[in-house]
């Protein structure tokens, strides 16, 4: 299976805590790029990182790329209740129009 | 207009019925694309349209077959079901070819194969 994986499977923190979660994945890359989905809803694209960046920021997240270790993670900082959702790593194979999606983190913000 | 939109939201059927799951999106996006996701589990992909040609399928069984009648719309028609199947179907689209923008998804299609 050309998945990626993602750890933790679930996280739970208290608001204004920190949440870092992260990816790995298995094949060669043109990007990788976070998703965010609410329960039961569509996916929302949050942030692009691309295979010759190592880290990037967006507002309250940080990504970094080790393509070397075929990992990625994302921080998000100062947590609100608002956060509670499923994020997903998706990568970008090269030459090709498939997005493969993680395995996904469950991650509950605690008012 | 940043949308791609799903139609029915909510979709029953029995095993022997025909239905067709519906998307559009204005973007300009000529990459068109079919997942499925199970509770609590990522999205699948299933097809993938470029440019109004099937790119991908992903082994996808025949009782789900796509169409893409121009470059806004993407249908998936299903036709004898199985409970398994039941599942949230999400259509998106993407911009840039092979690969290296973002996926614009809509809120799905919720399907309960009866």
């Amino acid at each position: 299976s050309q998945q990626g994986e993602e750890d933790p499977q679930a996280l739970s923190i208290q608001e204004g805590e920190n949440a870092t979660m992260n990816c790995s994945y298995k094949t060669s890359i043109n990007n990788l790029q976070w998703y965010r989905q609410n329960s039961g809803r569509g996916l929302v694209h949050l942030i692009l990182i691309r295979s010759n960046e190592r880290e990037k920021h967006s507002g309250r997240l940080r990504v970094t790329l080790d393509t070397s270790k075929k990992s990625s993670s994302l921080l998000i900082t100062a947590s609100r209740a608002a956060d509670t959702a499923s994020y997903f790593c998706a990568t970008g194979l090269s030459g090709t129009y498939k997005y493969i999606f993680g395995t996904g983190t469950r991650l509950k913000v605690l008012a | 207009d940043t949308e791609v939109t799903q139609t029915p939201k909510h979709l029953v059927m029995g095993m022997t019925n025909k239905k067709s799951l519906k998307c559009e999106q204005h973007m300009g996006h000529r990459a068109m694309y079919w997942y499925k996701q199970k509770a609590k589990k990522p999205p699948e992909l299933m097809f993938v349209y470029s440019y109004e040609k099937l790119s991908i399928n992903e082994s996808v069984p025949s009782r789900f077959s796509p169409e893409c009648p121009n470059s806004s719309l993407l249908n998936l028609h299903l036709h004898a079901l199985q409970p398994e199947d039941s599942a949230l179907y999400l259509c998106a689209s993407s911009q840039a070819p092979r690969g290296v923008g973002y996926l614009f998804f809509g809120e799905g299609s919720r399907l309960t194969v009866l």
